[in-house]
């Protein structure tokens, strides 16, 4: 089984709210990845956690807080976030680190108001 | 710097006839290369991935692609196209030791019956 989930699938918050994405997976992956796209464009990667710690930080702004209680999960806290950070956020999983493939979630659709 | 180009936006093609989408790679090693689909919001579905040994790599849903280090390409293709292959494509490269997967721009495929 190579399943990656995500919830919420859709998120609508204003610039003011503070709320959390999830991320699961049951592979025993031990590298795990945030990603935001946007329409009709690549993946942008957030950040990466090898082994449950933070591996790459690719410059994201401190509104998104990346953080992974364990191996099997993977969380995206969100606060006073930005209408330009409206997207679909993307969570994947790997053995290790690439070259491994990474296996994505359905992704949650983020909608800043 | 690794790099990945996908130098069409769109391939247009006829269900039954063969698709090739075409993907064009730059690194300083051995590459790992990598095949994403994408449907309408939804995640990105692995297809396939070269790591070494046979340049012609078969993947799902009867996609293969074709490996070639002097033209430094690797181009997805499927003998017969169907309209359920109309999705958005994604090549990656990665290296060992790299902790990044770096996609290409997208290729929209668009079978029509």
């Amino acid at each position: 089984d190579t399943e990656v989930t995500q919830t919420p699938k859709h998120l609508v918050m204003g610039m003011t709210n503070k709320k959390s994405l999830k991320c699961e997976q049951h592979m025993g992956h031990r590298a795990m990845y945030w990603y935001k796209q946007k329409a009709k464009k690549p993946p942008e990667l957030m950040f990466v956690y090898s082994y449950e710690k933070l591996s790459i930080n690719e410059s994201v702004p401190s509104r998104f807080s990346p953080e992974c209680p364990n191996s099997s999960l993977l969380n995206l806290h969100l606060h006073a976030l930005q209408p330009e950070d409206s997207a679909l956020y993307l969570c994947a999983s790997s053995q290790v680190l690439p070259p491994d493939t990474q296996y994505f979630g359905p992704g949650t659709r983020l909608t800043v108001l | 710097a690794q790099s990945v180009a996908q130098p069409e936006d769109q391939v247009n093609v006829a269900e039954g006839n063969p698709l090739t989408v075409k993907c064009t790679y730059s690194v300083s090693g051995n590459p790992y290369l990598f095949w994403y689909v994408q449907y309408p919001n939804r995640g990105l579905q692995f297809l396939l991935k070269y790591i070494t040994g046979d340049n012609l790599v078969k993947g799902s849903y009867g996609f293969e692609a074709e490996f070639n280090k002097s033209q430094t390409s690797f181009h997805l293709k499927k003998p017969s196209a169907l309209v359920s292959d109309s999705a958005l494509y994604f090549c990656a490269v990665s290296l060992t030791g790299f902790q990044k997967l770096v996609f290409g721009t997208g290729t929209r495929l668009l079978v029509s019956p």
